[in-house]
């Protein structure tokens, strides 16, 4: 499986957009980007995924570079209650090998100041 | 839905003894996981179970058991706790089509003494 790397922190000032990067440059055709979140304490919270197009839901935007070896997930209005541990994840298709498995790396820690 | 249940909260076992964390889920997910989480690591993939009857060997399986005899229910077993195995626990749950996502319980934390 392809493994990602991610900055292991960043701050963001509340109300603006919270842009994290994920490089992911091992990445296969046949495999997705899924972002996950963990607030303190909680279990991790389905964010957003996309294979090449670039996505978006009421949560975030997920922007995939055209040669897909990077991402970046946006939080378009950052609050206080985003700061949280965010993992960037790469996983095959759902019928392929090692699709059950979702591997966590240490993820990107951010703080969003008041 | 009450979604993806776990319990205990917490637990504190003596290094030797066995128990059960208990992982349910009521969204008629067919895929169920167990993951630990150590202090500032992520998560690491124990055990996982595609179906009623069927369960594999993720990441970390040692000093873990697990069987799937229904669907809602998916019990992690220590048969011999060590210290090793203080941590966080997760359980969660995915669909078998859409996007994919899994759900997860809000952790068990257990302590070995």
């Amino acid at each position: 499986d392809a493994k990602t790397t991610q900055p292991t922190s960043m701050d963001c000032a509340e109300g603006r957009a919270a842009n994290l990067p994920c490089n992911h440059s091992t990445i296969s055709g046949n495999e997705y980007v899924y972002w996950y979140r963990q607030i303190h304490s909680q279990g991790p919270q389905y964010i957003i995924h996309g294979l090449k197009n670039n996505e978006t839901n009421e949560m975030a935007s997920l922007i995939i570079t055209e040669d897909r070896k990077s991402s970046t997930l946006i939080l378009p209005h950052a609050t206080l209650r985003d700061t949280a541990v965010y993992y960037c994840i790469v996983r095959p298709a759902p019928d392929q090998t090692g699709a059950n498995n979702l591997f966590f790396g240490t993820g990107t820690r951010l703080t969003v100041i008041p | 839905n009450a979604g993806v249940t776990q319990t205990p909260k917490f637990q504190v076992l003596k290094t030797g003894q066995s128990m059960t964390l208990q992982c349910a889920q009521d969204m008629n997910h067919e895929y169920m996981s167990w993951y630990r989480q150590d202090p500032g690591m992520g998560l690491r993939l124990i055990h996982y179970s595609v179906g009623a009857g069927i369960t594999d060997q993720g990441e970390v399986p040692n000093g873990y058991n697990v069987s799937r005899s229904t669907t809602e229910d998916f019990p992690l077993r220590l048969l011999s706790a060590a210290p090793s195995q203080t941590s966080v626990y997760f359980c969660a749950s995915r669909t078998t089509s859409g996007a994919y996502e899994q759900y997860f319980g809000p952790g068990t934390r257990l302590t070995v003494t």
